[in-house]
């Protein structure tokens, strides 16, 4: 079954500090993958993509991915992390064929970033 | 600025009453999904809609449907509401599903 798994329920890291949080997945094909997060009582907001090409892919908010095709990881990254990075943060893959295409989603990861 | 606007932020219904949760985008999207967000259970899809009058069960669709009579419009719908559907509701678009999704701010319901 196709399906996506964020390892790690929370991430704790100092401010400053790198960050990285994990998304592996189990998807046939190529496969195209997304990054969401979500502040506190808050929907969903998108990051970044990656559809082809570059394996790093940069997105909003100094976020950027690596996208590795033989670990079928699709890891979020910062170098530098933020208090207001504080939130929840989940990975995505679509699915399906025709009318039945949908989002798989990872089961989230909360990051905390320690002032 | 693009939007997904969901018609409440906060609901509190009693057990067994008909709930409707709207939901309305600009952007013109194909699109719409009904999600409902638990800890620990991530975002479970419930219903969602590639065209007017058009609708796909999801995951979780027991106890729930959905009405799309406008492009712009996804209503999802409670016919009786139980105290297991106290939840966060989240609200959906998109053009095409290889691009990204909007989100509304989402609902919390409570069911009492």
């Amino acid at each position: 079954a196709q399906s996506v798994a964020q390892p790690e329920d929370q991430v704790n890291v100092a401010e400053g500090n790198p960050l990285t949080v994990k998304c592996t997945y189990s998807v046939s094909g190529n496969p195209y993958l997304f990054w969401y997060v979500q502040y506190p009582n808050r929907g969903l907001q998108f990051l970044l993509k990656y559809i082809t090409g570059d394996n790093l892919v940069k997105g909003s908010y100094g976020f950027e991915a690596e996208f590795n095709k033989s670990q079928t990881s699709f890891h979020l990254k910062k170098p530098s992390a933020l208090v207001s990075d504080s939130a929840l943060y989940f990975c995505a893959v679509p699915w399906g064929t025709g009318n039945n295409r949908k989002l798989i989603w990872g089961l989230g990861t909360s990051l905390a970033v320690n002032p | 600025d693009v939007k997904v606007t969901q018609s409440s932020r906060y609901l509190v219904k009693r057990t067994g009453e008909k709930v409707f949760l709207e939901c309305v985008q600009d952007m013109d999207h194909e699109n719409m999904f009904w999600y409902r967000q638990d800890p620990g259970l991530g975002l479970r899809l419930i219903y969602f809609s590639y065209d007017v009058k058009m609708k796909e069960k999801g995951d979780i669709p027991e106890g729930y449907s959905v009405s799309r009579e406008k492009k712009e419009r996804f209503s999802l719908i409670l016919e009786s509401a139980s105290t297991n559907q106290t939840s966060m509701y989240l609200c959906a678009s998109s053009g095409h599903l290889n691009t990204e999704a909007f989100f509304g701010q989402g609902t919390r319901l409570t069911v009492v």
